[in-house]
């Protein structure tokens, strides 16, 4: 089975920062990765699909990059409402989900 | 705007069988290009996939709650169900009942709020 790993584990960060969360995979998985954001008491929204494409209504600070076995999730200016936890998921084999990124405001 | 609403008792006894059912409104669950899935968030851990359903009633389970696991798809109420048998406190949690889509290379678009479960005597 293919497992993720995502790194930093949590970050800290200003508004207006510049934000990069990586996610890597076992083995290599084409561009079959999404990233979600996931906030308390709210179900987990989708962000990113196929490695870069932004799903309808995201806004464009959130953009994804990678192929193969490293992907990264960038924000480009941190908003106070992206606070949340951010997990890859590749969609190769039998899904995973990588075990999160949470980021909140220093 | 297709919607998805997770039912069923949100507290379970030990060692019983989990039962929940996902009501999908808005769209048809016999539609060919998605698969019917749910998904868990145990506390103070990730999310887990826990498996899914095609229209036709294939299923596809993730290995480690295999064992235990039954989803079940019915056509005729637009509605699937999880069954998860012998539960216990390592089940608490938030389950999850989303759409995953095969024209977003199968990502889980599509989210119900999420209920509650709690296993505790």
């Amino acid at each position: 089975d293919v497992q993720m790993t995502q790194s930093p584990s949590s970050l800290s960060a200003s508004v207006g920062d510049r934000v990069t969360i990586t996610c890597r995979a076992s083995q290599t998985i084409n561009i079959y990765l999404n990233w979600y954001q996931h906030k308390p008491g709210k179900a987990p929204k989708l962000l990113i699909h196929a490695a870069s494409s932004l799903q309808s209504g995201v806004p464009s600070r959130f953009s994804g990059s990678g192929s193969g076995t490293e992907f990264t999730l960038t924000i480009s200016s941190l908003q106070p409402e992206d606070c949340a936890t951010y997990y890859c998921q590749h969609s190769y084999s039998t899904l995973a989900f990588g075990p999160g990124t949470k980021v909140h405001l220093k | 705007q297709v919607q998805l609403q997770e039912s069923g008792p949100g507290l379970v006894t030990p060692s019983q069988t989990l039962s929940l059912t996902c009501s999908v409104s808005g769209g048809s669950l016999s539609s060919g290009v998605y698969y019917w899935s749910w998904i868990r968030h145990l506390p103070g851990k990730g999310l887990e996939w826990i498996g899914y359903t095609y229209y036709s009633g294939s299923t596809f389970y993730s290995p480690s709650l295999k064992r235990r696991l039954t989803i079940s798809v019915d056509t005729s109420n637009n509605q699937f169900s999880l069954k998860l048998s012998s539960v216990t406190a390592a089940d608490t949690g938030v389950y999850y009942c989303a759409r995953r889509n095969g024209e977003v290379t199968d990502a889980f678009d599509i989210w119900g709020r999420g209920t509650m479960v709690t296993v505790s005597s």
